[in-house]
């Protein structure tokens, strides 16, 4: 089936520590975003990429990094930088189809980081 | 820069009833994406309408409709014949013509009594 897989579901991290969340799709969308949403806020983009090798940061990327090496994967690493990482993790990509198409963003599942 | 704002933190509506959930924005572009997303409990977000400023037309999908009024910068969503399974958070966002970025507004919890 198409569609967004990220892993895992639950991630704890320890202080000091560096994790990475996994974001794979097989829609062939060219654009992969990450986004950070907390309890009684809306979601907030972290970083987002447009073409494989190239991505810009949002409105609260201190502390965190991407790569895309590969148009399937767009994967996030949350620092030790990150003073206050608990939060829900929502991957998303919108891909080719004519401009409408480019303007819907389709999301996956989630991961759930806490701090132990 | 453009904000998202949904007045309502909690709505409740009767099954087989209709509800309607508010969302403003700002902004000061003349050409723009307006979408409505639904989070129920598995956190999943899922594309419920979408709207394209351009189109004074209001976009229909099913059971859910929306009332686009651009001048008032409003952007409020009906959904009609409410069932069980419309218990979610809903989200507005906002996207520039042009942009990557869609803004999202704090969301509304709906809750559907049987």
């Amino acid at each position: 089936d198409g569609g967004i897989t990220q892993s895992p579901k639950y991630l704890f991290r320890k202080e000091g520590q560096n994790v990475t969340l996994s974001c794979e799709q097989n829609l062939n969308h060219d654009a992969m975003y990450w986004y950070r949403q907390d309890p009684g806020q809306g979601l907030r983009l972290i970083y987002y990429s447009q073409i494989v090798n190239d991505f810009q940061k949002g409105d609260i990327a201190e502390g965190y990094s991407v790569s895309r090496e590969k148009k399937e994967s767009f994967p996030l690493t949350v620092t030790s930088a990150q003073k206050n990482p608990t939060a829900f993790y929502l991957c998303a990509s919108s891909g080719p189809g004519g401009l409408l198409a480019k303007n819907i963003q389709y999301f996956g599942a989630g991961t759930r980081l806490s701090v132990l | 820069a453009q904000t998202v704002t949904q007045s309502q933190p909690e709505m409740s509506v009767q099954e087989a009833e209709t509800v309607t959930l508010s969302c403003t924005y700002d902004t000061s572009e003349s050409d723009y994406y307006l979408f409505w997303y639904k989070q129920p409990p598995s956190r999943q977000m899922i594309l419920v309408i979408r709207q394209e400023a351009y189109k004074q037309q209001n976009a229909t999908e099913n059971r859910f409709s929306v009332n686009f009024q651009k001048a008032a910068k409003s952007f409020s969503l009906k959904i009609s014949d409410s069932q069980l399974g419309d218990a979610a958070m809903y989200f507005c966002a906002y996207r520039m013509e042009y942009g990557n970025k869609l803004v999202f507004g704090a969301g509304t919890i709906l809750r559907v009594k049987s």
